[in-house]
């Protein structure tokens, strides 16, 4: 099984301040065939299911608004947010679908500071 | 605009049963791959098993093999998600999740409400 795991575990940052995600899979989510990384990002708001923000490790879903950002790939990604808003507040997930089971990270807490 | 609808969640004894429904409204069903995935209380998220668009292939996550099975119905546009001797460790809030695409090496692109499903005596 691929495990995830992220960092930090939670993290709290000012109002329009620069928010960083790291997640890492244990080993590569990079398919060779068409070159795309079988990784996705969700949002998770108390009370609420999880929502999609990123996939492809880089591919903003659409209505996500642009400050959200994905990079990485291989073993190593990031999700940014460019300047946090208070809507932000939740919790994070990166998710491989490269191989069954699909995993999860544990998450990311970001609140603000 | 996309509905995922769960059903069927509710209190169970150990080594009981139950079946879960996921009602989709909004996209042509039979088109997408369709998925389980769970939260226990408190917890992060937990991928429980996929099935493609025709149904005909169906994947488990090792936690629920042998105790779960996933279905759908075409004609009803309905997932369904049959759960026996179930355990303390199955409480969870269950979401049933539509995949991008028609297989199941996909995201998850949008999610039910979930329903809760509660394993005690």
């Amino acid at each position: 099984d691929i495990v995830m795991t992220q960092s930090p575990d939670s993290l709290a940052v000012s109002l329009g301040e620069r928010a960083t995600i790291n997640c890492k899979s244990s080993q590569s989510v990079l398919h060779n065939s068409n070159n795309k990384n079988y990784l996705a990002w969700y949002q998770q708001k108390p009370g609420q299911p999880p929502k999609l923000l990123i996939y492809w490790a880089s591919t903003r879903e659409s209505g996500v608004p642009d400050r959200f950002s994905g990079s990485g790939s291989g073993t190593d990604f990031t999700l940014t947010i460019s300047s946090l808003q208070a809507e932000d507040v939740a919790v994070y997930y990166c998710q491989q679908y490269y191989s069954t089971p699909f995993t999860f990270g544990p998450g990311t807490k970001v609140d603000i500071k | 605009e996309v509905q995922l609808l769960e059903s069927g969640g509710g209190l169970v004894q150990p080594g009981g049963s139950l079946r879960l429904s996921c009602a989709a409204s909004g996209f042509t069903f039979s088109s997408y791959a369709m998925s389980w995935v769970r939260q226990a209380p408190g917890k992060g998220l937990e991928w429980v098993s996929a099935v493609s668009a025709s149904g005909s292939s169906t994947y488990y996550a090792d936690s629920v093999k042998g105790r779960f099975t996933i279905s759908r119905d075409n004609s009803k546009n309905t997932l369904y998600l049959q759960m026996s001797t179930l355990r303390a460790e199955d409480t969870a809030l269950y979401y049933c999740a539509k995949l991008r695409g028609d297989h199941v090496w996909d995201y998850f692109d949008y999610w039910g409400q979930g329903t809760l499903v509660t394993v005690s005596s």
